[in-house]
């Protein structure tokens, strides 16, 4: 079984410059999220998708950051314009089930470097 | 909310040795519990979950958690280290009626010949 498959693995641009980020969850796994991890930190919830709706995205810094998840499947991650805090690993994770913390499945992530 | 504190930022074991990490949480009710690892450029990987019944619960690669209420913790413990072993670990906590996980900072353990 494939796991969750994050491209790119390694981004670096410039501050003000758009990026995004693309996840494939698990195949059947119906819950997605993007976490996003500082250095020496844990994730930190970004936002949650439950098919096609993104359920949870209080987390999400809606002033430059967007998500879509348009047909349930994989997902998309922007960031218009990126800022020297937005360095990070981001993080993409599915499971079976969302109502309650049943096991997540991550994906390798996307280094971020804003210049 | 809940939360969680890993006290430890990085430890070094000899290879062969015994590992322990802490965890507490900070969580009013019966907390779900979990323990990753990651390693370098990788994305986490379970090494084992806490929900309910016995207290002492198995996981991948040899480890090991016991959950105490009363101490509020749960601490992964290895035997016997492997070179491998040498990554980050992270404890989580969730509550029973919501998916949302909160991750401790991480602890580093870097294992030496």
């Amino acid at each position: 079984e494939a796991g969750v498959v994050q491209s790119p693995r390694y981004k670096i641009i410039e501050k003000k410059q758009p990026v995004a980020f693309w996840c494939n969850p698990i195949s059947g796994h119906n819950t997605l999220y993007w976490y996003l991890q500082n250095l020496g930190q844990g994730p930190e919830l970004l936002i949650r998708y439950e098919n096609e709706e993104a359920v949870d995205d209080s987390q999400l810094p809606k002033d430059r950051f967007s998500a879509e998840r348009l047909k349930g499947v994989d997902s998309t991650l922007k960031i218009q314009p990126a800022e020297l805090g937005d360095s990070a690993v981001y993080l993409c994770a599915s499971s079976l089930v969302g109502g309650g913390p049943s096991e997540q499945f991550f994906g390798p992530g996307t280094r971020l470097t804003v210049l | 909310a809940q939360s969680v504190t890993q006290p430890d930022i990085h430890i070094t074991v000899s290879e062969g040795a015994s590992l322990e990490l802490r965890c507490n949480y900070s969580y009013g009710a019966t907390p779900y519990l979990f323990w990753y690892v990651q390693s370098p450029g990788q994305g986490l990987q379970l090494l084992l979950k806490y929900f309910s019944g016995d207290t002492l619960v198995q996981g991948i690669k040899g480890f090991e958690a016991e959950f105490k209420r009363s101490q509020s913790s749960f601490n992964l413990r290895k035997p016997s280290v492997h070179w491998s072993d040498a990554a980050e670990y992270f404890c989580a906590v969730g509550r029973s009626n919501d998916y949302k996980l909160s991750f401790g900072a991480g602890t580093t353990v870097t294992v030496r010949a």
